[in-house]
This record gives structure tokens, sequence and C-alpha cells, in this order.
């Protein structure tokens, strides 16, 4: 079974701009979350998602931004880049149930200029 | 909103045992997951407590004591591979996280020395 897939590995971008990120879940699973890594605050729960709906959100602000398409595929959107929006952005899959964990892919490195 | 303490980091001799400590403060408490993260690799899951009690998994087993919001991983037999950070992450209801998004500590960064 192939595992959590995310798209691009690295990228680097530069403040004001716009970016876009992906993640396919492993096969069946219909939770996708996201997370940012940095070395000071750690893992940082951004949202979930699940059936194309978001169910849950953390305290990060208006500029992320995420959807859900109909095959679980996810995407998440930063825009008006700052420079401490530089992290890795982990995406995180799930099968529905409770006490099954998540499965991380191996982020995307976003590096801002 | 939750609060999950971890050391920072420990240090452990090859083929001995080590204990990472988490301790956390959260309201609708849900589960505790453990996970470990190789340097510029993706977390990868250890393990799941919502009972207290020890779950054991081969060389690793982990805690929950729910009463004293504390959990432990133990690792037995320690292998230089094992050198990487563990984070303990808590699921939680109706918090910050939300009801499937999990609260991560900043792991604990283990060095395994010959």
């Amino acid at each position: 079974k192939a595992g959590v897939t995310q798209t691009p590995r690295y990228l680097i971008k530069t403040r004001g701009q716009q970016v876009t990120l992906s993640c396919s879940p492993i096969s069946g699973h219909r939770s996708v979350s996201w997370y940012q890594q940095t070395p000071g605050q750690g893992l940082q729960f951004l949202f979930e998602y699940f059936s194309e709906t978001q169910r849950n959100k953390g305290n990060f602000p208006g500029r992320f931004s995420g959807r859900q398409f109909s095959n679980s595929r996810s995407e998440m959107n930063v825009s008006t880049l700052e420079l401490g929006d530089s992290a890795l952005y982990l995406c995180a899959s799930r099968s529905g149930a409770r006490n099954q964990p998540q499965h991380f892919g191996d982020g995307t490195r976003l590096s801002i200029l | 909103g939750q609060n999950i303490d971890q050391p920072t980091e420990m240090t452990a001799t090859e083929g001995a045992i080590v204990q990472i400590n988490c301790t956390y403060q959260t309201s609708g408490f849900n589960g505790l997951f453990w996970y470990q993260q190789h340097a510029g690799e993706a977390p990868t899951f250890l393990s799941y407590n919502v009972l207290d009690g020890l779950e054991e998994k081969g060389r690793f087993s982990s805690f929950l004591s729910r009463s004293k919001g504390y959990s432990y991983l133990l690792l037995k037999e320690l292998q230089m591979k094992d050198s990487a950070s563990y984070l303990c992450a808590v699921r939680a209801l109706g918090s910050g996280g939300g009801a499937d998004g999990l609260t991560f500590g900043k792991g604990t960064h283990l060095i395994i020395q010959p």
C-alpha cells in the first residue's frame, strides 16, 4: 500500500507570494490533517479535513487555508507569504476510526526568501 | 488549551534502557500517541494509549496515567538506529486542535552512544 505522498518536496518562494501544497493520502483514508513543523515551535496542527469538509482548525491566521477533493486528496494554500512561514509542512492521513494513528508524508520544505 | 511537556534531550548507551517522560494538561482527553522522527524524515507511529496502563510492542512500551496527566515511552535494548526525536502527542475533544487534530510536544532528541 502506498504511503502518504506530498508534492513538491522542496519549494522556495519570496515574501508576498502564495503557495499551494498537495497531499495524496493512503488509499482508503478519508481524514487528512496538515501540520507545520519548525525548530522553535515543533509540530503544530493547522487543520483537518474529512469527506471534503474542514472539521477542525488550529490557531493559524486566515492566510492558511485548505481543501479536500472527492478522492480525499488535499491541498493547502498559504497566501501573502512571510519569512516566518518557512517550515516543513506535513500532511497526515488516517482511516475513520478514532483509535487509528495518523500516518505522515515526508513533507514539503518551504523556504521563504 | 493544551500543554505538553517532555525533556528536550536525553543521552543513553547502546544496549541500555531509556524512559522518555511526557506530561500533559488538557480537557477532553481522547488518547495519547508516541511518534519517532529521524532527522529529515516524517514522523512514524510507535504507540497509542487511551486507557491507563502499559502497552508493549517489542522493544518499545508506553505507559499512561490519565489521572496524573502522565505518559512515558520505554525503549529497551537500545540500538544506534534509535537515535531520533520522540514526539508525544495528545488527542483531545473540543480543544484548539479539534477532535482529531493532535497536539504535539516539542519532542525529545535521544542520542545513543556506543
